[in-house]
């Protein structure tokens, strides 16, 4: 596609329940990462995916949150048994991989708004 | 460890130059970053700087970068209204994750 896409664009729960945010990276991109921004912060990194694999998912909060990729394509960020504190935009980002290793521009998602009642 | 810190708010008149300060940790982070986020717009990459220039500037924006202190700073010369957003500085460790700051909220007055 031309950019991320993200889905739902909103999702209201109740605390408890188990909710499934979907992330549509740009065609092409290695590389994906999600993000977390409470309401008045800044974005806290969560996970990382090179291809299929996450090396780095040292953000990831507690057990409750999982994430997966496949076909090197979409992501799916999961979040088991939903706390009020799990409130916050959740943003996907994907980019490139630069020959020497480095990684190109990320482009971001325009978020999942998460709101646990 | 990995922390990048900015004030919070900054206020100018339309016209003026702005300056948004930024103070990071991770000394090997290869890129800095500077992002521009508006109500209801995702988030907008405005520029970066390679971590060993000092100096970058793209039209009306100017990236300065201290790399002994750490700071880095984003001039806007001429603002306008339209800048009014916030905007995030982020520095980039080996994974390519990005740390950003609690982001700064740039009020333009007319």
């Amino acid at each position: 596609g031309a950019g991320v896409s993200q889905s739902p664009s909103n999702k209201v729960t109740e605390k408890g329940k188990d909710v499934e945010l979907r992330c549509d990276p740009i065609s092409g991109h290695t590389a994906l990462y999600w993000y977390r921004q409470r309401l008045g912060q800044g974005l806290e990194f969560l996970i990382y995916f090179q291809g299929n694999s996450a090396p780095d998912k040292s953000g990831l909060p507690s057990d409750r949150f999982s994430a997966e990729r496949t076909g090197e394509s979409v992501s799916t960020l999961t979040i088991q048994r939903t706390q009020q504190e799990d409130s916050a935009v959740y943003l996907c980002a994907s980019s490139s991989l630069l020959a020497g290793g480095l990684y190109n521009e990320q482009f971001f998602g325009p978020g999942t708004r998460l709101t646990v009642l | 460890g990995e922390d990048v810190e900015q004030s919070l708010f900054l206020s100018v008149r339309e016209g003026d130059s702005s300056v948004i300060n930024c103070t990071y940790t991770d000394s090997s982070s290869t890129y800095l970053y500077w992002y521009k986020q508006e109500p209801g717009a995702g988030l907008q990459l405005l520029t970066y700087i390679f971590s060993n220039m000092d100096m970058k500037q793209d039209q009306r924006l100017t990236v300065l970068l201290n790399k002994k202190d750490k700071h880095l700073s984003l001039r806007i010369a001429d603002t306008q209204t339209g800048d009014s957003a916030i905007y995030f500085c982020a520095e980039s460790p080996s994974t390519g994750k990005l740390i950003f700051g609690q982001g700064t909220t740039l009020q333009v007055k007319p």
